[in-house]
């Protein structure tokens, strides 16, 4: 059971346009959301997160906006770069459960010069 | 500040065989906690240690176990391999509890033939 899904397991957008990555979650004690970068042959590093009292989340050309009511959240790039080619990942924590976080599958994001 | 470091970088082992990968967290962070990640499956949570005691696990079976040392490095083991722990397994370091900003590590891709 997927409690965080990232259904588009790729992006691929041109340089300088916005790049508009979803995720959407089942569970809703979930109370702070994450977002991961992975280059290939790298860790995942840290992004950009929101706790569920705020809808948006600004860091450069970095936006999340979550809604809480559609259980959804989104990343916004703007403007994509060819470097922010990468697979991003989701990921929600919640009180419970120890504060484990739960990720989703992540989404290939391919950013064309 | 040194990052996180993950030894060995790469590992090709046989069915059968165990295994264990070593986790040397940033200086200062004392929760670890280890990732398989796997294409189809995406961040799976295996365990997540905090001053020298387990205190989450994921839903993975007992052959895999980990430990921390009172320096907070850790160490993960997978006994009697088989083919579809065929995985790279990513360590993460944060200052206290799960929810913190996690650091991730290069990971250790294990190939089980």
């Amino acid at each position: 059971d997927q409690q965080v899904k990232q259904n588009s397991p790729s992006l691929s957008v041109q340089e300088g346009r916005i790049s508009i990555l979803n995720c959407d979650y089942t569970n809703s004690m979930f109370d702070y959301f994450l977002w991961y970068k992975k280059y290939p042959a790298e860790g995942p590093t840290f992004l950009i997160s929101i706790s569920s009292i705020k809808d948006k989340n600004e860091d450069g050309r970095f936006t999340v906006f979550l809604n809480k009511s559609a259980k959804h959240l989104s990343l916004h790039i703007v403007p994509s770069q060819p470097g922010d080619s990468a697979v991003y990942f989701c990921a929600a924590g919640s009180p419970g459960n120890n504060r484990k976080l739960i990720w989703g599958l992540g989404t290939s994001l391919a950013v064309n010069p | 500040k040194a990052g996180v470091t993950q030894t060995p970088r790469y590992l090709i082992k046989t069915r059968g065989q165990q295994v264990t990968l070593s986790c040397s967290p940033i200086s200062g962070h004392r929760s670890v906690s280890w990732y398989q990640q796997t294409p189809g499956q995406g961040l799976q949570f295996l365990f997540e240690y905090f001053s020298e005691t387990q205190r989450n696990k994921g839903n993975f079976p007992g052959r895999f176990s980990g430990r921390q040392f009172s320096n907070s490095r850790s160490e993960m083991n997978v006994s009697t391999l088989e083919l579809g722990d065929s995985a790279l397994y990513l360590c993460a370091s944060s200052l206290a509890v799960v929810s913190d900003t996690q650091y991730f590590g290069p990971g250790t891709r294990l190939t089980v033939l």
